[in-house]
């Protein structure tokens, strides 16, 4: 059975700093991975995502995630954050393209300080 | 705004009621999805539909139940209401294959 871990729940970064967010995976095949945001009452709101091809996969908002399969992780990185991207992030893997349940990580809280 | 709309956005009952939540996909979207998140389970997978059909099913109790309509939106039925169903339920779209966009949530509290 396919499984995300996040280890880090929560995460204080400077404001101008550079973020790190980690997520491990666990899945038989190529996996679909994909990073998440959401706002306090809000939605999920796709980052990015990676399907196949390039592991350096560009997102919206200036974030990016690198795909490491001898390690089994999909880490975003974001190289200065600002006070905006305070919010909880969720990294996700699916299943059989067409299938695509996706099996969610428990989150990171981010916040960010002045 | 993703495109999808989900309704209502908040919802207050009793335990024992029965409730039903609505989900319209984004423009073009032939699967739906249905998620619920709570404090303690986190992001859960629910069920999937696609054309109407079903296609994949998670941690849904058999409380709940779901369908897909002949015009593409999905209701999600859940009865015999327990205080540990509050919690938030999403609905989400995509082509076959592809990133799923999410709705705002319909917030459910059962009291």
């Amino acid at each position: 059975a396919q499984s995300v871990t996040q280890p880090d729940i929560h995460i204080t970064v400077s404001e101008g700093a550079s973020l790190e967010l980690r997520c491990n995976y666990s899945y038989g095949a190529t996996p679909y991975l994909f990073w998440y945001v959401q706002s306090p009452g809000q939605g999920l709101q796709l980052l990015l995502k990676y399907f196949s091809g390039d592991t350096l996969v560009q997102g919206i908002k200036g974030f990016e995630a690198e795909f490491k399969r001898s390690q089994s992780s999909f880490n975003l990185r974001k190289p200065s954050v600002h006070w905006s991207d305070a919010a909880e992030y969720f990294c996700a893997v699916g299943s059989n393209f067409g299938n695509e349940k996706l099996t969610f990580g428990t989150g990171t809280r981010l916040t960010i300080i002045p | 705004d993703s495109g999808v709309t989900q309704t209502p956005k908040h919802l207050i009952t009793a335990t024992g009621q029965r409730v039903t939540l609505r989900c319209s996909p984004r423009s073009g979207d032939l699967s739906v999805y249905w998620y619920q998140q709570s404090l303690d389970q986190g992001l859960q997978f629910l069920i999937q539909y696609y054309n109407g059909e079903e296609r994949a099913k998670g941690n849904i109790l058999e409380r709940f139940s779901a369908q897909q309509f002949p015009d593409l939106h999905s209701e999600l039925n859940l009865s015999s209401l327990e205080l540990g169903d509050s919690a938030l339920y999403f609905c989400a779209s995509s082509v076959y294959g592809g990133e799923q966009f999410f709705g705002p949530g319909t917030r459910l509290t059962v009291l």
